[in-house]
């Protein structure tokens, strides 16, 4: 079974500074990846995604993510992080053959200080 | 494109009373998934529906909820009997198809007492 692992519960950064959310994932063949972002009491907004092609995409809100199949991994980077990105972070993985139900990790909450 | 609606966006019951949610996908979508967060925890697959077919069921997913979409369009999640346990945000996305992102509602939070 697919399995999503975020290793960062918290992180705190201060306004400005860079930002790098990390996203491990185990599954056998190509997933679909996806970054979602939630505020508190609200549903998920989609961040970016990965298909194919491209192992770096670019998403809304000036934020990133490269696809490294040899680690398992699609971080989440933005270069220059505002206080409204505060929020909880989540990395999803799906695969065509599950019908593209997704598998989320457990999330990463990021505090900005100003 | 209004996005995913969800209704209520709160509910607060009793043990034992049963609870029905409804989901109104982007207008397009023939792909519907119902999700379910718990405090501290990622959302978790329950269902999802093609157009009015229900494909794939999670074991999470007890006898005590059921899942419809009759004419393919809205979608309603009842349980129940409630549980404690059932205390959770029930999330609702929608895809155009397969191979395609889903985009999320604002979730009905729902409380058992």
């Amino acid at each position: 079974a697919q399995s999503v692992t975020q290793p960062d519960i918290h992180i705190t950064v201060s306004e400005g500074a860079s930002l790098e959310l990390r996203c491990n994932y185990s599954y056998g063949a190509t997933p679909y990846l996806f970054w979602y972002v939630q505020s508190p009491g609200q549903g998920l907004q989609l961040l970016l995604k990965y298909f194919s092609g491209d192992t770096l995409v670019q998403g809304i809100k000036g934020f990133e993510a490269e696809f490294k199949r040899s680690q398992s991994s699609f971080n989440l980077r933005k270069p220059s992080v505002h206080w409204s990105d505060a929020a909880e972070y989540f990395c999803a993985v799906g695969f065509t053959g599950g019908g593209n139900k997704l598998t989320f990790g457990t999330g990463t909450q990021l505090k900005v200080e100003l | 494109d209004t996005g995913v609606s969800q209704d209520p966006r709160h509910k607060i019951t009793k043990r034992g009373q049963n609870v029905t949610f409804r989901c109104d996908p982007i207008s397009e979508h023939n792909r519907l998934y119902w999700y379910r967060q718990t405090l501290g925890q990622g959302p978790e697959f329950l269902t999802y529906f093609q157009n009015e077919a229900q494909l794939e069921k999670s074991r999470l997913l007890s006898d005590r909820f059921s899942a419809e979409r009759p004419k393919g369009s809205f979608s309603t999640l009842e349980i129940q009997r409630t549980e404690q346990g059932d205390s959770a945000m029930y999330l609702c996305a929608s895809s155009l198809a397969i191979g395609y992102e889903q985009y999320f509602g604002p979730g009905t939070r729902l409380t058992v007492t």
